[in-house]
């Protein structure tokens, strides 16, 4: 069955600096791969999929992913952090022919000023 | 466009006592899933619907949670009785046909005394 990893519990950045937020997955065949962000007392929104095609994928609020075949990663990046960026990630991956989506334990981002 | 809307947003309730949670997807979305999400892990998928009909409800605990989407429209999630354990927030998403991308509601967070 497939499986997503989120490393880290917790990456802090300042403001203006670039972030990463890590992910690795375990499928079976080629992946469907999604990162969605969590604000306190919100449902999930999301921000970027990979699908198909071309491996850097560019979402909402300037946010972009790397899909990474050869390291099964799919980490979430951000050139410039702000403060509003302070959030709860999760990765999550599901197979093409199976509904079921894995989703990570989260990563909680912090941007100080 | 409207999107998933859920209700209550927040319950408390002591261990035995039943409670519902209501889901009303983005319209012209097929499927809906309801997932569980347990504070500090990822949500994970309790059922899934296309139209009125479960596709999936492997990791439904069916001794006490029951769903149903009778006219393939809104969809309610019932638990009786209820243990400590089931406190969480409960998260409802919806999804075109060919599921891609599931968009999430706001969730209603349950707390079992």
């Amino acid at each position: 069955a497939q499986s997503v990893a989120q490393p880290e519990d917790q990456v802090n950045v300042a403001e203006g600096n670039p972030l990463t937020v890590k992910c690795t997955y375990s499928v079976s065949g080629n992946p469907y791969l999604f990162w969605y962000v969590q604000y306190p007392n919100r449902g999930l929104q999301f921000l970027l999929k990979y699908i198909t095609g071309d491996n850097l994928v560019k979402g909402s609020y300037g946010f972009e992913a790397e899909f990474n075949k050869s390291q099964t990663s799919f980490h979430l990046k951000k050139p410039s952090a702000l403060v509003s960026d302070s959030a709860l990630y999760f990765c999550a991956v599901r197979e093409p022919h199976n509904n079921d989506m894995r989703f990570g334990a989260g990563t909680r981002l912090t941007v100080k000023p | 466009e409207a999107g998933v809307a859920q209700s209550p947003r927040y319950k408390i309730i002591e261990k035995r006592q039943s409670v519902a949670f209501w889901c009303n997807p983005i319209s012209g979305h097929a499927t809906l899933y309801w997932y569980q999400q347990i504070l500090g892990q990822g949500p994970k998928l309790l059922i899934q619907f296309q139209n009125n009909g479960v596709v999936d409800d492997s990791q439904l605990p069916k001794d006490r949670f029951s769903a149903e989407r009778l006219k393939g429209v809104d969809s309610t999630l019932k638990i009786q009785p209820a243990k400590l354990e089931d406190s969480a927030v409960y998260l409802c998403a919806s999804s075109p046909l060919r599921p891609e991308t599931q968009y999430f509601g706001p969730g209603t967070r349950l707390t079992v005394l």
